[in-house]
């Protein structure tokens, strides 16, 4: 069975600096797919960026970026310009192939100050 | 853009009560999944659906039963509730055919058990 790890229960960063959130999986899988969701107070789930094993490129999307070592099964994301609406819980999800279920890491709750 | 749809959005029950969730997926969307998000919690994969039929199984309870219907929405039917099962209910959507096809997550049903 997957597993995924959020090893930072709380971080927090000052408004439009850099924070890194980290997470780190385990599988015998090849090919597989990692995600960030975030979770605002409202609760909803938004997917923030998304990453395919086979594709060495790290994925970027606008202020958000991950940094994606396959070999240490590592997927960090970084937020760059934080704002105060990024203020959110952040799952690392993992997801083994089309269809399947995602498994979610614990999640890192992330405060942006003014 | 259409999103996924949960109704409703809050639900009181008493405890051995029954209880149905319903989701309409994304348009074109043909896999629905449920998750269980417990107070400070990850949220917890129950079951999945691809084209009405089950298509993988989490740790769902026996007291809990799911269906999809033909028009791809889908109910989680609830019974005999304990206090345990106050949570937040997500359904997702995917479509099965694109492999990197992230879930797309409703705004959840929140349940409390008095």
């Amino acid at each position: 069975a997957q597993t995924v790890t959020q090893s930072q229960p709380e971080m927090s960063v000052q408004e439009a600096e850099t924070v890194t959130l980290s997470c780190t999986y385990d599988t015998s899988e090849n090919n597989y797919y990692l995600f960030w969701y975030k979770q605002p107070p409202s609760r909803q789930m938004i997917l923030v960026i998304r990453q395919e094993a086979y594709k060495q490129q790290n994925a970027t999307e606008n202020r958000f970026s991950v940094n994606f070592q396959k070999a240490a099964k590592s997927f960090s994301l970084k937020i760059s310009d934080s704002q105060l609406g990024d203020t959110a819980m952040y799952f690392c999800a993992f997801k083994e192939t089309s269809g399947s279920r995602l498994t979610f890491g614990e999640g890192t709750q992330l405060t942006v100050n003014p | 853009a259409a999103g996924v749809i949960q109704s409703p959005r809050h639900l009181i029950k008493e405890k051995r009560e029954t209880a149905t969730l319903k989701c309409y997926p994304i348009p074109r969307h043909d896999t629905v999944y449920w998750y269980q998000q417990g107070p400070g919690q990850d949220p917890q994969f129950l079951i999945s659906f691809y084209e009405k039929m089950q298509s993988d199984k989490g740790s769902i309870p026996d007291r809990f039963s799911a269906q999809q219907f033909s028009d791809y929405h889908s109910e989680l039917n609830m019974s005999s509730l304990e206090l345990g099962d106050s949570a937040l209910y997500f359904c997702a959507s995917s479509e099965q055919g694109f492999h990197n096809s992230p879930l797309h997550f409703g705004n959840g049903t929140r349940l409390t058990v008095t």
